[in-house]
């Protein structure tokens, strides 16, 4: 099956700083990955749209600046929290789609990072 | 917009069935999709309906109508493993993937 990885799975850091979360599919190409926000006992909220090689589409809300988003290859994005504050403190967690004709119903998911702004 | 709505929360008996109703409206209708989250996890696929009707998945099963706006997933012979978060969401393809509500689900001996 389709393996995401996503490091780290949980960062402590101090308001101010910033911090980076890697998404890899392992053994699958993804022309979209998907970064969403979830809160406690929430829905998972969808913060940005992926697509290698161009620049992320941020949903409605979302702080382009705050929350840099990049798809440099088909197997990697990462998203950088800059600046963090303690309401940045939340469940964030990627998302690859199979290039188009392979399952592309499918979302296949990271395991998420818990981040903890101090 | 695109909004989805499920019941917060449903409470049934390990080994009994339950069925789980979702109701969306969005534009630009590709799919309905079904996921399990376990607290503190990542989601994982369950089904899929492109197509109006009941897909099977062993003890899954999902409907879809279209013209209602409308799904279900239906968990049979419950187990208490199937105790977690369901959440249905519309897209795919080239389509971005929206989530719905979600719905706690708690399996009781």
């Amino acid at each position: 099956g389709a393996v995401v990885s996503q490091h780290p799975s949980r960062v402590i850091c101090k308001s101010g700083t910033s911090v980076k979360i890697e998404c890899r599919s392992l053994d699958f190409q993804a022309t979209t990955m998907f970064w969403y926000r979830q809160f406690p006992k929430q829905s998972l909220m969808l913060m940005a749209t992926s697509n290698e090689g161009s620049k992320a589409t941020y949903e409605q809300g979302v702080e382009k600046d705050k929350f840099l988003i990049n798809h440099a290859s088909l197997t990697l994005s990462t998203l950088t929290v800059t600046s963090a504050h303690p309401e940045d403190s939340s469940f964030y967690i990627c998302s690859a789609r199979p290039q188009l004709g392979q399952h592309n119903e499918k979302l296949f998911f990271g395991s998420g990072t818990q981040l903890s702004v101090l | 917009g695109q909004s989805l709505e499920q019941p917060s929360e449903v409470t049934a008996v390990e080994g009994a069935i339950v069925q789980i109703n979702c109701t969306y409206q969005t534009s630009g209708f590709y799919g309905l999709s079904w996921y399990q989250q376990h607290d503190g996890g990542a989601p994982t696929f369950l089904s899929y309906n492109g197509l109006d009707g009941l897909e099977e998945t062993g003890r899954f099963s999902s409907f879809l109508s279209r013209s209602d706006s409308y799904g279900y997933l239906l968990l049979q012979e419950l187990q208490m493993k199937d105790s977690a978060s369901y959440f249905c969401a519309v897209g795919g393809g080239y389509q971005k993937v929206t989530f719905g509500t979600g719905t706690k689900l708690q399996v009781i001996p």
